[in-house]
């Protein structure tokens, strides 16, 4: 079954306190990869588009990777505005068609 | 420039009322998505307008639920016959387009409407 796995389902991180995200993929012929952030009451707000295993993508603190199964979100050093949920989603070709599939997301909260 | 827009941003309605949700996607693009986002839970796909073509509605839940997209712009959701399982946000989403592999495929989002059926 094609599935987007995200994990874990909620951190909790000091600030300055160094983590990572991950987005697991179970779909085959991926077109594409993509990490969004979302703030309470808000849209998703794009940040990384991922197309190939061992690309990467920066962005002030937030570092993605890309492996054949799976994509991390690396936070270094975080602040308090980053705290928000992270969401990954997978662009896949299947049964002639392109697909979409979100994961349920990561909420990251971190404190001062 | 102007982000995608969505109206109302929140509507309350009765059960069995019929409600439509307005969403202006950015200027130029041609792809338009709708999902739908309930309490704590992630994105559920509903359908994709892509310029010209027939849309994908194959998320849509029921015959309740259709969407129509005017002159390539505008796109309207309408529910009929509300039901308590149908409060959720809604969200639209434009791209440039959605090519495979092509730059210009990430979704910009708009805010959201929220819709609570009582």
């Amino acid at each position: 079954e094609d599935q987007v796995t995200q994990s874990p389902e909620a951190l909790r991180l000091q600030e300055g306190e160094s983590s990572s995200l991950n987005c697991s993929y179970t779909v085959s012929g991926l077109r594409g990869l993509f990490w969004y952030r979302q703030d309470p009451g808000k849209g998703p707000e794009f940040l990384f588009t991922l197309y190939s295993a061992g690309e990467e993508k920066e962005k002030e603190r937030l570092k993605a990777t890309l492996t054949k199964k799976e994509s991390f979100l690396h936070i270094t050093a975080p602040k308090p505005e980053d705290s928000a949920t992270y969401l990954c989603a997978v662009r896949y070709f299947s049964g002639g068609y392109n697909k979409l599939i979100f994961g349920a997301g990561t909420r990251l909260a971190v404190h001062p | 420039g102007a982000g995608v827009s969505q109206s109302p941003s929140n509507k309350v309605t009765e059960k069995g009322k019929d409600v439509e949700l307005r969403c202006d996607p950015i200027s130029g693009h041609t792809a338009l998505y709708w999902y739908r986002q309930s309490l704590g839970q992630g994105l559920e796909f509903l359908i994709y307008f892509q310029g010209n073509s027939a849309p994908d509605k194959s998320g849509l839940p029921s015959d309740r639920f259709s969407a129509e997209r005017t002159g390539g712009s505008v796109s309207t959701l309408t529910i009929q016959r509300t039901q308590q399982e149908d409060s959720a946000v809604y969200l639209c989403a434009s791209s440039r387009n959605t090519n495979p592999g092509h730059k210009g495929f990430e979704q910009y989002f708009g805010p959201g409407t929220r819709l609570t059926v009582t």
